[in-house]
């Protein structure tokens, strides 16, 4: 069964910074693209960073490019997004989502909480 | 960038009733087109993707259409389980952008 497991979120003050992981499994990692979306409190859904599946290229929204980066570690099964300098309107449910090559996401995580507050 | 616009941004309906949703892309997508499915708390989940393929377990009361820059989601007989937030997604290119999403309620 694939599953997709996040983790790493939490309380953060503004200009700080987090790593979030999205543990795959029943699958494998490398074989797909993946993406992170986030949704804001009782906002709608907003993709954040995509990378290939060898990890040689990356994607970003403008809104988080130059302070977010994403990354892969197939070895693991792992997915990253390194947040820094993270701002109030960061705020949001983080999730983990595989791209089905060219058919949109098929698999998503649970989610994890990322809030920026002082 | 291509944008993704939905409407209605909400609507109420009765059970038994169709419901369309509509998704206007600002450029030619082709038909490289998703909708979600997002229940209150809940995961999104894919409903559909190459604008009208149905995800495996999905209802056959959901079809989708379209291709281009306009696209369509209905449910051809409303359910009480269908009340949830629906969402466009263009993936013919970065960034893989959603629509605004669409919150569909039961009178």
């Amino acid at each position: 069964e694939v599953q997709l497991a996040e983790s790493g979120g939490g309380l953060v003050q503004p200009g700080g910074s987090l790593r979030l992981s999205c543990a795959g499994s029943g699958f494998i990692l490398s074989s797909h693209a993946m993406s992170w979306v986030r949704q804001a409190p009782g906002k709608g859904l907003e993709w954040v960073s995509g990378i290939s599946h060898k990890g040689d290229s990356t994607y970003y929204a403008d809104s988080v490019k130059g302070r977010f980066t994403i990354s892969r570690d197939n070895s693991k099964n792992t997915l990253y997004l390194q947040l820094n300098t993270l701002r109030a309107d960061d705020t949001a449910v983080y999730y983990c989502a595989r791209d089905c090559w060219s058919c949109g996401f098929d698999y998503w995580g649970q989610g994890t909480l990322v809030t920026v507050s002082s | 960038d291509i944008q993704m616009t939905q409407s209605p941004s909400s609507l109420s309906a009765s059970v038994g009733d169709r419901v369309t949703i509509t998704c206007r892309a600002s450029q030619d997508i082709s038909n490289h087109l998703a909708w979600y499915q997002q229940k209150p708390g809940k995961v999104p989940e894919r409903l559909i993707y190459g604008t009208s393929t149905l995800q495996s377990g999905v209802p056959s009361r959901f079809s989708g259409s379209g291709s281009g820059t306009e696209f369509t989601l209905i449910i051809s007989s409303l359910q009480p389980e269908d009340v949830a937030t629906y969402y466009c997604q263009k993936y013919n290119s970065v960034p893989l952008t959603f629509g605004g999403g669409t919150r569909v309620e039961v009178k």
